[in-house]
Formats: C-alpha cells, structure tokens, sequence
C-alpha cells in the first residue's frame, strides 16, 4: 500500500516552454503532499507544501509564479515549471503524507531544459 | 526548528563488513525519525522508521537503527552489506508533519 505515482520520470523542454509534472496518491488520499528539487550529489529542498483545496505554502526563496502548483484533488498534485529556463534542469520529487509518520515519495522526475 | 546532521557524506565498504551511517539530529519537540534510501534517478524509500516503543527499528533488507535520546542521534547499521546496498542514504526529521532531511551519506560497497 501507500503507492505516489509521479510522472513523467523524464522531460526534455525547450527553454521558454512550461512543463507539467503529475505526482498521484494511487491507493490513499493525500490531503497534504510536498514538492522537492534536488541538485547532484545533494539533499532533498523542499519547495512547497500541497494542500488539498487550497493555495501551496511556497518554502523562501522559491517563485511562486515560476513553479506552480495545483491540488485540485485528494489524490493528485500537479507542479508546473512556467517558462523553464536551463538553471530549472533538476530532479523534482513529490511526497504525500498518509498518516503520522507516514511520507511516500514518488519516483521522481529528471527536468532538462535545453 | 529541526535539523539533521549526517556526519559522513561517503563511506566506503567491502562488501559482506558490517556498516554504521551516523545521524544526529535537533528538535525542539518529540520527533519522529526516518532513514530512506535513493538509488540514482529515483525517489525516496522507507529503509526504516522509529515513531515510539522500542529504541532499536529494524527495517527492510537488513538495516536497523537506534534511537538515543540522550545523544541525539539515530544511527543506521548493518552486520554485512552487499554490493547492492551502494546507494545514497538520508536521514530525516519530522514533527509529525513536514520533514527535514539530511545532506545523504554515499554508501559504496566494494567487492
């Protein structure tokens, strides 16, 4: 149980162009999910908090209209990069919180923006 | 606030050795204590998790872990790894709704 499905695993964009990642609660509902971006050789940074119903809690620093993120349902979340730019390349990684205690992370996604 | 310190960022091991990965960590309240692990160009997954009860977590493939309150810290070990244990390992943080997570610690085993 508790599967995160996060497509797609890799995306190759022209800079300027918007890219949607989908990160879904397969077997749970979700109300909460996180967004990550994670550099080589790095940590986790966590970009923004998800909320089921209502407006994302962005983490300082990160542009709120740049990386937009949509929680339109209990079982998905959806980050989009807008207008990408070759310093967005990274791995972007979802979580949702099943219960306390309880993150599941999906695959995560190889962003290259060329 | 919380924080995770993950002392070491590579250790290097010979396949079949025993394996200590440190963490140590800092929270103002009652915590909640994860270690993942991430192979390369994948997410995160639970190795292990310590919640309450007992101090000493076992998790999948052989890892366990122990709680030291008084020390702060939430060491991952394992009496003998294999070559397919070479990963990227995380330590993590949580009051119970966001998490903090360490810098990872490179386990590469050797054969």
């Amino acid at each position: 149980g508790a599967v995160v499905s996060q497509h797609p695993s890799r995306v190759i964009c022209k800079s300027g162009t918007s890219v949607k990642i989908e990160c879904r609660s397969l077997d749970f509902q979700a109300t909460t999910m996180f967004w990550y971006r994670q550099f080589p050789k790095q940590s986790l940074m966590l970009m923004a908090t998800s909320n089921e119903g209502s407006k994302a809690t962005y983490e300082q620093g990160v542009e709120k209209d740049k990386f937009l993120i949509n929680h339109a349902s209990l079982t998905l979340s959806t980050l989009t990069v807008t207008s990408a730019h070759p310093e967005d390349s990274s791995f972007y990684i979802c979580s949702a919180i099943r219960d306390v205690g309880g993150y599941t992370f999906g695959s995560g996604t190889r962003l290259t923006v060329v | 606030a919380q924080s995770v310190t993950q002392l070491d960022s590579q250790v290097p091991v010979f396949e079949e050795a025993p394996v200590e990965l440190r963490c140590n960590y800092s929270s103002s309240v009652s915590v909640y204590l994860f270690w993942y692990v991430q192979y390369p160009n994948q997410g995160l997954q639970l190795l292990l998790k310590y919640l309450s009860g007992s101090t000493l977590v076992k998790g999948i493939n052989g890892f366990e872990a122990e709680f030291n309150k008084s020390q702060t810290s939430f060491h991952l070990r394992k009496p003998s790894v294999h070559i397919s244990d070479t990963a990227e390992y995380f330590c993590a943080v949580s009051d119970g709704y966001i998490p903090t997570f360490g810098r990872g610690t490179s386990l590469i085993v050797h054969p």
